[in-house]
């Protein structure tokens, strides 16, 4: 059974920093790409960041929307099964419950997230 | 971006009854179109990928519909565990969206 598990949440100041990690069990990790989303409170879902595995090459690829672009920095450690979203500069409207996703099959970019962790909350205010 | 419309906001219907909820594409996505359910303090579930496809272990009451820019998720006979909070997400242009999400509420 997959099963994905997110830390490292809490209260931070504006201008702050967090990593969250993101452990993940039950399936074999490498081979998928994975994902951050988040809740805001009283919003939607948004897509976050993802970290794309493929076939042709040892590299991943990475995406990351244009509201966290140059502040949050994904990362996967395949040898822990862990995934990790370093956030920087955060600001007030970042707060969210933060939620790993899996991809729904390996070696792709599919973006249909399958599994999904209970999430760590991110509360940025003074 | 492609922004995705939800509607209605919020549904009320009955147990019994059937649910048909609705998201509109500001531009064509193909049929590159999901659909999630979420309950309060869970983790959001996949029930429909690519428009009209079943994820694994999800009731044939669930049904999606559609291609290009509407779509639609029906739920022919509700059952009291249906009700949540229900999001569409686009995969078929960049960035992936989410829509705003429609609340199904017990009548």
């Amino acid at each position: 059974e997959v099963h994905l598990v997110e830390s490292g949440g809490g209260l931070v100041k504006p201008g702050g920093s967090l990593r969250l990690s993101c452990a993940a069990s039950g399936f074999t990790f490498s081979t998928y790409s994975m994902n951050w989303v988040r809740l805001a409170p009283g919003k939607g879902l948004e897509w976050v960041s993802s970290i794309i595995s493929t076939r042709r090459s040892s590299s991943d690829y990475i995406y990351y929307a244009d509201s966290v672009k140059g502040r949050f920095t994904i990362s996967r450690d395949n040898a822990k099964n862990s995934l990790y979203l370093q956030m920087n500069s955060l600001r007030a409207e970042d707060t969210a419950v933060y939620y790993c996703a899996r991809d729904s099959a390996p070696y792709g970019d599919y973006h249909t997230f399958d599994s999904w962790g209970q999430g760590t909350l991110v509360t940025v205010s003074s | 971006e492609v922004v995705l419309t939800q509607s209605p906001g919020t549904l009320s219907l009955s147990p019994g009854e059937r649910a048909t909820l609705s998201c509109r594409a500001s531009q064509g996505v193909s049929s590159y179109l999901a659909w999630y359910q979420q309950k309060p303090g869970q983790a959001p579930r996949l029930l429909i990928y690519d428009a009209s496809n079943r994820a694994t272990g999800i009731p044939a009451r669930f049904s999606g519909s559609g291609s290009g820019t509407d779509f639609t998720l029906t739920i022919s006979s509700l059952e009291p565990e249906d009700f949540a909070v229900y999001y569409c997400q686009q995969r078929g242009n960049w960035p992936i969206t989410f829509g705003q999400g429609t609340r199904l509420e017990i009548k």
